[in-house]
């Protein structure tokens, strides 16, 4: 099993939909989770932390299922310009990251 | 503040011949990591340093790469003899290692080897 797994998609929305993403990961141990963003042919970005209680930055939601060992990201009223690819971003104590493949989000007029 | 910084942006290179990418990391930043992406493996962990040391390097994939860290301020990825399976996107990133634990990316080095 991956460390870290994420369906590749891509999903493929109208804009204004609601998408959501899960990205599941192996190591109980893993202490941070984060979501990243890649645009085409750019470096990935922060987009957010995930923290236990689940965390809200405008359109973006994440969650994370300690139990479960999966989080979550959802995008409501999608804009054309969220097209891109998310990476789901594991940490253990080490502070060292696992990325996953990433999901790639195609937003469609 | 200026963020990671990679240099070249890009590079054409004949096979066989020696590519030195370079980073310079955030001010501060106690971790530095090398990235590799592709289309096929995705983005994979190279080698990270702590304090310039280098940590783990078991994602090198072979002898002929190799990293430094001479101090704090940059660091280079060298690989010699290059080979057209090694093209690719190659990041540096960084990160303080404390509690936030976000890594920074530079822009990337888009390496061809032909």
């Amino acid at each position: 099993r991956k460390e870290v797994e994420q369906d590749p998609g891509p999903f493929n929305v109208p804009e204004g939909a609601t998408v959501a993403f899960n990205c599941t990961y192996s190591n109980s141990a893993s202490q941070s989770f984060f979501w990243y963003r890649q645009d085409c042919r750019k470096e990935p970005k922060l987009l957010m932390s995930v923290y236990s209680s689940g965390n809200e930055d405008g359109r973006f939601t994440a969650q994370l299922n300690r139990a479960s060992q999966y989080i979550s990201l959802l995008i409501r009223d999608s804009k054309l310009s969220d097209s891109a690819t998310y990476l789901c971003v594991v940490t253990g104590g080490s502070y060292i990251p696992t990325f996953g493949r990433g999901t790639s989000l195609i937003v469609h007029p | 503040d200026a963020g990671v910084i990679q240099s070249p942006r890009h590079e054409v290179t004949e096979m066989g011949q020696e590519v030195t990418l370079r980073c310079k990391p955030i001010s501060g930043h106690d971790y530095l990591f090398w990235y590799r992406q592709t289309m096929m493996r995705g983005l994979e962990l190279l080698i990270y340093f702590n304090n310039n040391v280098p940590i783990d390097d078991s994602g090198m994939p072979e002898d002929r790469f190799s990293a430094k860290m001479p101090n704090a301020s940059f660091s280079t990825l060298k690989i010699q003899p290059s080979e057209p399976r090694d093209s690719a996107v190659y990041f540096c990133a960084s990160s303080s290692g404390t509690g936030s634990n976000t890594i920074y990316f530079g822009e990337g080095s888009w390496l061809t080897v032909v």
